[in-house]
């Protein structure tokens, strides 16, 4: 079964710093990985995702994220935090064959001035 | 217009009421999707339909049904609602491809609250 770990339900950062937000995976076969963000009082919105090929992804909103088979992770970057990217994000798995997503319990990223 | 619609966008509802949430897309998409969110839960798959005549239980269907009327329709029904089912509910579709250029849509979400 596949299952994902998003660490840490809330994450602070200033505007201009670094964002990580972890990610770490459990899947028996190979997986394809998302991740999702939601605004205030929104529906959810693809960010990126994994599927084959190049493990560094990018994303729109100058997000990307990296693959890492070895450490079973797929952590979700941004260099320079800007006020409007204060939302909630979500990891998601799916196997190849992509039936169904399998969701984190997401982090609530918040930006301050 | 949006792609993927809900209705109600929000609803209150006493205990041992029948709701039903409906959820309408104009994406051309065989597949669609009803998760429940909680906080500190993330979203969790209630029901799942590949098309017209193919439905499936998710991880949490018990005390919810479904009903895929058409391709572009997937109603989600509480037949008594429980204060437990208070919960932000989302509507998904997918193409299906099999591809790897699946993704799912998400619609706007109806915040449900049972007293």
């Amino acid at each position: 079964a596949q299952s994902v770990t998003q660490l840490g339900s809330h994450v602070s950062v200033s505007e201009g710093a670094l964002v990580l937000l972890r990610c770490n995976y459990s899947s028996s076969v190979p997986p394809y990985l998302f991740w999702y963000v939601q605004y205030p009082n929104q529906g959810l919105q693809l960010l990126l995702k994994y599927t084959t090929g190049a493990t560094l992804v990018k994303g729109i909103n100058g997000f990307e994220a990296e693959f890492k088979k070895s450490e079973t992770s797929f952590h979700l970057t941004k260099p320079s935090a800007h006020m409007s990217d204060a939302a909630e994000y979500f990891c998601a798995v799916t196997p190849t064959g992509f039936q169904k997503l399998v969701f984190g319990t997401g982090t609530r990223l918040l930006v301050s001035p | 217009d949006a792609d993927v619609t809900q209705t109600p966008r929000n609803r209150i509802t006493k205990t041992g009421k029948r709701i039903m949430l409906e959820c309408s897309q104009t994406k051309g998409h065989d597949r669609m999707y009803w998760y429940r969110q909680d906080p500190g839960l993330g979203l969790r798959l209630i029901y799942y339909s590949f098309d017209v005549k193919d439905i499936n239980k998710g991880e949490i269907s018990d005390g919810y049904s479904v009903s895929r009327q058409a391709q572009a329709k997937f109603s989600l029904s509480l037949e008594s609602a429980i204060p437990n089912q208070t919960a932000l509910y989302f509507c998904a579709t997918m193409p299906g491809t099999g591809t790897t250029t699946d993704t799912q849509y998400f619609g706007p979400g109806t915040r449900l609250t049972v007293l």
